[in-house]
């Protein structure tokens, strides 16, 4: 079945610092890849968006400046989290899907701590 | 723009009692609607999916319909469990880009023994 890694599980970064996160689909072409932050009152916010061999979009709010992501082949993509602040904070997951698919498979996430 | 309303935050529940979660939509696509439970600790797993207006979409004892007239997509299941204990929520897939989800609030789901 499709399966979606996520790594680190968890870390914890000093403010100011960056931190990158990976993820790696398992049992299939990850043609589309999405990262979403999940805050700790459970709500979603859409990083950006990633497809392989086209450009990658960014949500209002969030920068490549800020987010870069590299989505390199069909199996792997990273984010990272460049000057961390406290606002920074939360649960970042990757979603992954196949072209013809209309269903995203999240990882577990990477839960960024920010001192 | 797109939305989805989950009206209850939390609910708690017995062992095999009868699970109803409230969801509706707002859009002017004709989406697809989603379940995904997220266990404690861990991503969201999708549920169920359907991609029809009035199908029905059935997974692990629960089921959702779609009803494009009254815009909603209730979670139902007959008889709980303690396992079933998670937060629920409802989405909707924007046509536009699959791989753009609207969540709801998530509904936290807590079954006593």
């Amino acid at each position: 079945g499709a399966l979606v890694y996520q790594y680190p599980r968890r870390t914890i970064c000093k403010s100011g610092t960056s931190m990158r996160m990976e993820c790696q689909a398992v049992g299939f072409q990850a043609t589309s890849v999405a990262w979403y932050r999940q805050s700790p009152q459970k709500t979603f916010e859409l990083i950006a968006l990633s497809t392989v061999n086209s450009a990658i979009k960014y949500e209002q709010n969030f920068t490549q400046e800020k987010f870069p992501i590299s989505h390199p082949n069909l199996s792997f993509s990273s984010m990272t989290v460049l000057n961390a602040y406290l606002e920074d904070r939360g649960l970042y997951l990757c979603g992954a899907r196949t072209g013809h698919q209309n269903t995203l498979y999240f990882g577990a996430g990477t839960r960024l701590s920010v001192l | 723009g797109d939305s989805v309303t989950q009206k209850q935050g939390q609910v708690t529940l017995s062992e095999d009692d009868f699970l109803f979660i409230n969801c509706t939509y707002s859009t002017t696509t004709y989406p697809t609607l989603l379940w995904y439970v997220q266990y404690p600790g861990q991503g969201p797993q999708l549920l169920l999916k359907v991609t029809t207006a009035n199908n029905k979409g059935i997974s692990r004892g629960f089921e959702a319909t779609y009803d494009k007239g009254t815009t909603s997509f209730h979670l139902q299941k007959a008889s709980v469990q303690e396992s079933d204990s998670a937060v629920y929520f409802c989405a909707l897939v924007d046509p536009s880009s699959f791989s753009k989800l609207v969540f709801g609030q998530g509904t936290s789901l807590s079954v006593v023994p």
